[in-house]
């Protein structure tokens, strides 16, 4: 199946510095990738949807300014997390589409981000 | 606002016991899909069900997309400590293009033990 990776799996930082989040699809080219956010024992929350080669579309109520989202190729996109504060301590986890339009997302391991 | 009501929220059965999860909503999906997660690990996809009343078997595990395309259900026969996880439905809205988004169900704890 269609294999997305991010790094890093676990990142701590502190307060007011700026974390980095990369996902890749690893076999496959990825029009379309998703960021979400999951607080314990939640389902997923979508936060945006980033596209090849144009400005992310955020979820109400996600500060775009905040949460900037990058998606320079067709096999990876960036989020990073600006100016962190211990409530954006969570896990997030991208996903990414396998063709557009297709039905299937594959979605990567996590990253578990700590701020302290 | 489409939302996936999941039932049970918790699910705590032991080793061989049969169990079933459905996924609820008011509104039509163009295709639903099932995944599980393990703690500290993205969702994995179980499968994808895409037309009305359609059955598919996954080893132990069934998946029944409902006549109107509005839920869903998932079947485990004899329950093994490795199905412990969280099950997550989620549903692509009708009509959608190349920038429909998945909607979450609330999920499924299930907790198997020997």
């Amino acid at each position: 199946g269609a294999v997305v990776s991010q790094h890093p799996s676990r990142v701590i930082c502190k307060s007011g510095t700026s974390v980095k989040i990369e996902c890749r699809s690893l076999d496959f080219q990825a029009t379309t990738m998703f960021w979400y956010r999951q607080f314990p024992k939640k389902s997923l929350m979508l936060m945006a949807t980033s596209n090849e080669g144009s400005k992310a579309t955020y979820e109400q109520g996600v500060e775009k300014d905040k949460f900037l989202i990058n998606h320079a190729s067709l096999t990876l996109s960036t989020l990073t997390v600006t100016s962190a504060h211990p409530e954006d301590s969570s896990f997030y986890i991208c996903s990414a589409r396998v063709s557009p339009g297709g039905y299937e997302q594959y979605f990567g391991p996590g990253t578990r981000l700590t701020v302290t | 606002t489409q939302l996936l009501e999941q039932s049970p929220q918790f699910l705590s059965i032991q080793e061989g016991e049969n169990l079933t999860v459905y996924c609820n909503s008011s509104s039509v999906f163009s295709s639903l899909q099932w995944y599980r997660q393990e703690p500290g690990e993205g969702p994995v996809l179980l499968v994808t069900v895409v037309t009305g009343g359609e059955v598919k078997k996954l080893k132990r595990l069934t998946f029944q997309f409902g006549d109107a395309r509005k839920d869903s259900s998932l079947h485990i026969t004899a329950a093994q400590p490795g199905d412990t996880g969280l099950y997550l439905c989620a549903g692509l809205p009708q009509g959608g293009g190349t920038a429909s988004k998945l909607t979450f169900g609330t999920g499924t704890r299930l907790q198997v033990t020997l």
